[in-house]
């Protein structure tokens, strides 16, 4: 069975910068990979996605993230962070009927001015 | 564009009550799933729909839950006699492609956080 971990709960940053948030998976076949941000009040807004190809995708709000198959790893990155960046993250994996999307527990993000 | 609408954003009831979610997804998106996170846990699957039919309703709890999607529009989910455990939030979301491709992408709406007393 699929699963996706985030060990993180919770990070603190400091305004400006640089953030990683770790997401690790476990899944039999290629997986497909996503990143979503919930800010207070929101949706699940989708930040990027990974399908094949280039193994350093790009996002929304400046992030990225990278498949390495070899540590089972996904994780989120962004250069500098901006207060708006507050928000809780989820990693999830998709599985082979494309219908049913597994999450991590998330990782709930503060930001320190 | 509209996104995914779902109401109530927050619902209050006591143990024993019904409560009935709603959502509406993006118009002509054919695929409508719904999610769920219990407090503390993370969130998961419930069911799919591909217009009116239930295409995967693996995820659901038990028979107290019931999801219709009349007409292949709006969805709605029923939790009856609602109990303690079901305290959470019910995301909705929709896609227009099924299946495993680029374009598959879910859009999820903000939520209803149900509260049971």
């Amino acid at each position: 069975a699929q699963s996706v971990t985030q060990p993180d709960i919770h990070i603190t940053v400091s305004e400006g910068a640089s953030l990683e948030l770790r997401c690790n998976y476990s899944y039999g076949a290629t997986p497909y990979l996503f990143w979503y941000v919930q800010s207070p009040g929101q949706g699940l807004q989708l930040l990027l996605k990974y399908f094949s190809g280039d193994t350093l995708v790009q996002g929304i709000k400046g992030f990225e993230a990278e498949f390495k198959r070899s540590q089972s790893s996904f994780n989120l990155r962004k250069p500098s962070v901006h207060w708006s960046d507050a928000a809780e993250y989820f990693c999830a994996v998709l599985n082979n009927a494309g219908n049913m999307l597994t999450f991590g527990g998330g990782t709930r993000l503060m930001v320190k001015p | 564009e509209a996104g995914v609408t779902q109401f109530p954003s927050h619902s209050v009831i006591e143990k024993g009550q019904t409560v009935t979610l709603r959502c509406d997804p993006i118009s002509g998106h054919d695929n409508l799933y719904w999610y769920r996170r219990v407090m503390g846990k993370e969130i998961k699957f419930l069911l799919h729909f591909v217009k009116e039919s239930k295409q995967d309703e693996s995820g659901m709890p038990n028979n107290r839950f019931l999801a219709e999607r009349t007409g292949g529009t709006y969805s709605t989910l029923k939790v009856q006699p609602a109990e303690l455990e079901d305290s959470g939030v019910y995301f909705c979301a929709s896609s227009l492609y099924p299946g495993v491709t680029g374009a598959n992408v879910l859009t999820f709406g903000a939520g209803s956080r149900l509260t049971v007393l």
